[in-house]
C-alpha cells in the first residue's frame, strides 16, 4: 500500500538557519510524484515545490529544495535561511503521475516553529 | 490572479441543520476536489469530480453530497451536521491537461463549527 511517513511531529529552528523536513515513502509505483505543502494557522495550503520520481536532479525553489533518494525511499524537505513567516504545518505528499488515480497520499505533517 | 474562492470563510452551523459550502476557481481547471481536515490530521478526500464525472470515497458518509453546477463552480452539501463533522473544508483544483503531474491548487478553507 502506498505510505507517507513523516515522523517529526514537531521541530524548532532559530531564524536565518537551514531545517530539514523528513518524509519516507513507500509505493510500488515505478513512476510517481511527491510534493511538500505548506500550511499557516490561517489555513491555506500552500504548494511548495514537486519531484518526479524519475527526475535526475533534486528539485529546488527559492529558499526550498528537495533532497530526493529514491534508493531510500525519502524526499526531504530543506528550508534554507529560516524566516519567521516559515512558522506553519509541512505536509508531504505523494501521487501517481497522471493516470486515473487522482488522489494524493498525506503524510501527518511537522509542525514547524521558527524562533527569533 | 487565477485562484481558488471559498465561501464563507466561516460558518456556523446547527446540529442537524443542513449546510452548503461554495467553491469557485478561475484556473479553468477540470479537476475539483474537497477534503475534510480536522485539527492537528492531514486532509481528507471526501470526493472529486473529473469534469462532470463525480468520484466518491468509500468511507464517505452518505451525509456528505456534492455538486457541480458547471467548470467553474462545486459545491459541498452536508445534510445534516453532527458535531463530528466540524472541521475545515478544502476545496482544490488540478489539470489532467498537459500536466505532468497532479498538482493540486487549494482554496482558503472553510472552517466550520457545528452547535
Amino acid at each position: 500500500a502506498q505510505k507517507i511517513t513523516q515522523t517529526q511531529p514537531g521541530m524548532f529552528v532559530q531564524e536565518k538557519e537551514a531545517v530539514t523536513l523528513d518524509c519516507t515513502y513507500d509505493t510500488s509505483d515505478q513512476s510517481y510524484g511527491l510534493f511538500w505543502y505548506k500550511q499557516p494557522s490561517s489555513g491555506e495550503m500552500i504548494f511548495l515545490i514537486y519531484q518526479g520520481s524519475y527526475d535526475e536532479q533534486n528539485a529546488t525553489e527559492g529558499r526550498y529544495s528537495l533532497n530526493f533518494q529514491k534508493a531510500r525511499k525519502s524526499a526531504n524537505l530543506v528550508i534554507s535561511a529560516s524566516q519567521l513567516g516559515d512558522s506553519a504545518m509541512y505536509f508531504c505528499a505523494m501521487s501517481p503521475n497522471a493516470g486515473n488515480n487522482r488522489k494524493l497520499i498525506w503524510g501527518l505533517g511537522t509542525s514547524l516553529a521558527v524562533n527569533p | 490572479d487565477a485562484m481558488v474562492i471559498q465561501n464563507p470563510r466561516y460558518q456556523v452551523t446547527q446540529f442537524g441543520k443542513p449546510v452548503t459550502l461554495s467553491c469557485s476557481q478561475t484556473l479553468n481547471h477540470n479537476v475539483m476536489y474537497w477534503y475534510q481536515q480536522k485539527s492537528s490530521q492531514a486532509p481528507k478526500l471526501l470526493f472529486h469530480y473529473y469534469d462532470k464525472d463525480f468520484n466518491n470515497e468509500a468511507d464517505t458518509p452518505d451525509n456528505f453530497q456534492s455538486r457541480r453546477p458547471n467548470t467553474s463552480f462545486c459545491f459541498l452539501d452536508i445534510r445534516s451536521p453532527g458535531l463530528g463533522d466540524a472541521a475545515m473544508y478544502l476545496c482544490a483544483t488540478s489539470s489532467d491537461l498537459g500536466a505532468p503531474y497532479n498538482e493540486q491548487f487549494f482554496g482558503p478553507g472553510t472552517r466550520l463549527t457545528v452547535l
